[in-house]
């Protein structure tokens, strides 16, 4: 089965900082990879996904993606961090098929604290 | 708004008990995905039905099941509830069944049981 990990539970930069949120995939094939974020009391929002094509993705809210596929990894950046950036982001793979459908697989989430 | 209407937002009950969590998919979505999402677990994927078919199966209990009815809307049946039941539960919707879709979160239905 597919995977993501998200090595870090939290990151904390302040406001104006460049952000990274790290993930790392392991998977058969070519990966399908996504971010996701959740505000509090929210469902998850999509940000960007990665299928194919260029390795930096952009997405929502000026964040941006990096797929590397040497280091299996699927960095979430932002060059400047918002206090209202704060939030629990996922990264996300599609699993393999199975009977027609498809599962989206999410890993652990890492919680941003951006500080003013 | 999302788009994706999750009801009730809100549920207590009581150990043993059946419970039903609704959705409604997006206008134009066909296929509903089920999470659940606990704080030691995480975000944890159910079940998927692709116009009114099941086509994916996550690790569900066999006291949970669900539907899609011919209007696509689903619901999640969860019977002889544990405490270890309580969770945020997640419906998500997308046009086809495609891996490479986004899905459309709504914003969820939160089970406690005492």
């Amino acid at each position: 089965a597919q995977s993501v990990a998200q090595p870090e539970d939290q990151v904390n930069v302040a406001e104006g900082n460049p952000l990274t949120v790290k993930c790392t995939y392991s998977v058969s094939g070519n990966p399908y990879l996504f971010w996701y974020v959740q505000y509090p009391n929210r469902g998850l929002q999509f940000l960007l996904k990665y299928i194919t094509g260029d390795n930096l993705v952009k997405g929502s809210y000026g964040f941006e993606a990096e797929f590397n596929k040497s280091q299996t990894s699927f960095h979430l950046k932002k060059p400047s961090a918002l206090v209202s950036d704060s939030a629990l982001y996922f990264c996300a793979v599609r699993d393999t098929p199975m009977a027609g459908g498809f599962k989206t697989i999410f890993g652990a989430g890492t919680r941003l604290f951006v500080k003013a | 708004d999302s788009g994706v209407t999750q009801t009730p937002k809100h549920l207590i009950t009581a150990t043993g008990q059946r419970v039903t969590l609704r959705c409604s998919p997006r206008s134009g979505d066909l296929s509903v995905y089920w999470y659940q999402q606990s704080l030691d677990q995480g975000l944890q994927f159910l079940i998927q039905y692709y116009n009114g078919e099941e086509r994916a199966k996550g690790n569900i209990l066999e006291r949970f099941s669900a539907q899609q009815f011919p209007d696509l809307h689903s619901e999640l049946n969860l019977s002889s509830l544990e405490l270890g039941d309580s969770a945020l539960y997640f419906c998500a919707s997308s046009v086809e069944i495609s891996g490479a879709n986004v899905l459309t979160f709504g914003a969820g239905s939160r089970l406690t049981v005492l």
